[in-house]
């Protein structure tokens, strides 16, 4: 594709509720990372996904964050039982081997109620 | 830890005046460093990049940053500041040794342009 693609876009939630976030790499890029970012605070690191297994997660807030990824596609960020402490736009990145700069997407912009 | 720290949280200048952004970085004996834009309601957009080579890099939007390695440092400059450059700036670093794909992000620096 011609970009990094997310969706939702938005997404609002009750407390308490599961929810997955997508994220559509660019084609051919092996790296993959999430991010969080709480409104007005910079970029905070979640995971980072090599092909599709994940040597660093050291970013994962708690348990209740999870993440997975089908080969060098796709991947789903999911958050069960969501906290109002949660919301954030979630980013996602794509970085070709050999190349370290990341390409982002627009983000998903989560509300828990 | 690897850490990249950004000292200013936010800073105003004036249109047509110089800017530098502040960035600094705590490990890694082969850093490569970004400098990212992220305008209000728009993703992330890198400006300009550091690998190896030349310390004085140019990226586009007119941004330059220089890399000094003696003080741990990557800064960002403008020379005439324009009122579309206002923003949040975002610097980032990795090791190409230590830890290969993996870019740490510093907390940001939120840039206003007044008339």
């Amino acid at each position: 594709g011609a970009g990094v693609s997310q969706s939702p876009s938005n997404k609002v939630t009750e407390k308490g509720k599961d929810v997955e976030l997508r994220c559509d790499p660019i084609s051919g890029h092996t790296a993959l990372y999430w991010y969080r970012q709480r409104l007005g605070q910079g970029l905070e690191f979640l995971i980072y996904f090599q092909g599709n297994s994940a040597p660093d997660k050291s970013g994962l807030p708690s348990d209740r964050f999870s993440a997975e990824r089908t080969g060098e596609s796709v991947s789903t960020l999911t958050i069960q039982r969501t906290q109002q402490e949660d919301s954030a736009v979630y980013l996602c990145a794509s970085s070709r081997r050999g190349s370290e700069t990341q390409y982002f997407g627009p983000g998903t912009r989560l509300l828990v109620l | 830890a690897q850490s990249v720290t950004q000292p200013d949280i936010h800073i105003t200048v004036s249109e047509g005046a110089s800017l530098e952004l502040r960035c600094n970085y705590s490990y890694g004996a082969t850093p490569y460093l970004f400098w990212y834009v992220q305008s209000p309601g728009q993703g992330l957009q890198l400006l300009l990049k550091y690998f190896s080579g030349d310390t004085l890099v140019q990226g586009i939007k007119g941004f330059e940053a220089e890399f000094k390695r003696s003080q741990s440092s990557f800064n960002l400059r403008k020379p005439s500041v324009h009122w579309s450059d206002a923003a949040e700036y975002f610097c980032a670093s990795g090791d190409l040794e230590t830890s290969y794909d993996k870019v740490i992000f510093g907390p940001g620096t939120s840039l206003s342009v007044i008339p």
